[in-house]
């Protein structure tokens, strides 16, 4: 069965640092999203992504944070300058077509610990 | 704005007993969806079900089943015979339709289930 991947599944980073998280999503999706979950907290949206460009993003991802897919397979999540508070774990998910209905398949996640 | 309120933060049954998640949610569209998510200690979400809002009929999946009313904006979870392999984070999320075809996911903050054994 086709499934979302992430790389790292642990990524170790010192604040200030950019990272980039990757995401392979399933490939005949079109939707695209990051969500993250702080330790011990509930799962957050950040950004959706469809078209090549964001289609909406929450109050979370600010200028620190950016999202391409620079081929036709990856998705990536960048944070620019790493913060202690951007220890989270990140999922990202798709979705095959527009419309609610259709169901988020959810990566594994990648922890990202920012030290 | 949507919300999904999970009142129960932490709940531990002894195995094979039933167990009843809580989720209240909010929002002003009039369609919509709600999911269930299980989150084992290995962190992965995992997709339960998914109801929309036009759907009251319950639903049953093994030992799995869900009561979804919508005159009080409940999507109750309920495990019979609870197992320890049970054992997550369950959380609720719902998906409004409007705004476009972004229909992200807002979660609750999950119930914590422990069945021991």
């Amino acid at each position: 069965e086709p499934e979302v991947t992430q790389t790292p599944s642990h990524q170790v980073t010192q604040m200030g640092q950019e990272v980039i998280l990757r995401c392979v999503p399933i490939s005949n999706h079109l939707y695209f999203y990051w969500y993250r979950q702080i330790l011990g907290q509930k799962v957050e949206f950040l950004v959706s992504f469809y078209n090549n460009e964001i289609s909406e993003k929450s109050e979370i991802f600010d200028d620190q944070f950016s999202v391409e897919r620079p081929d036709g397979s990856n998705f990536t999540l960048k944070i620019r300058s790493t913060k202690l508070e951007d220890s989270a774990m990140y999922f990202c998910a798709s979705r095959e077509r527009p419309g609610a209905r259709y169901e988020q398949y959810f990566g594994p996640g990648t922890r990202l610990t920012v030290t | 704005a949507q919300k999904v309120t999970q009142a129960q933060t932490e709940i531990s049954v002894v195995e094979k007993e039933d167990v009843t998640l809580d989720c209240v949610y909010e929002t002003r569209d009039t369609t919509y969806y709600l999911f269930w998510y299980k989150q084992p200690p290995s962190g992965e979400l995992v997709f339960l079900i998914r109801r929309n809002s036009f759907d009251e009929q319950n639903e049953i999946s093994g030992r799995y089943s869900w009561n979804f009313q919508k005159s009080t904006s409940s999507f109750n979870f309920t495990i019979t015979a609870s197992q320890v392999v049970d054992s997550a984070v369950y959380f609720c999320a719902l998906s409004e339709v409007s705004g476009g075809s972004n229909y992200k996911l807002t979660f609750g903050k999950g119930t914590l289930l422990t069945v021991n054994p």
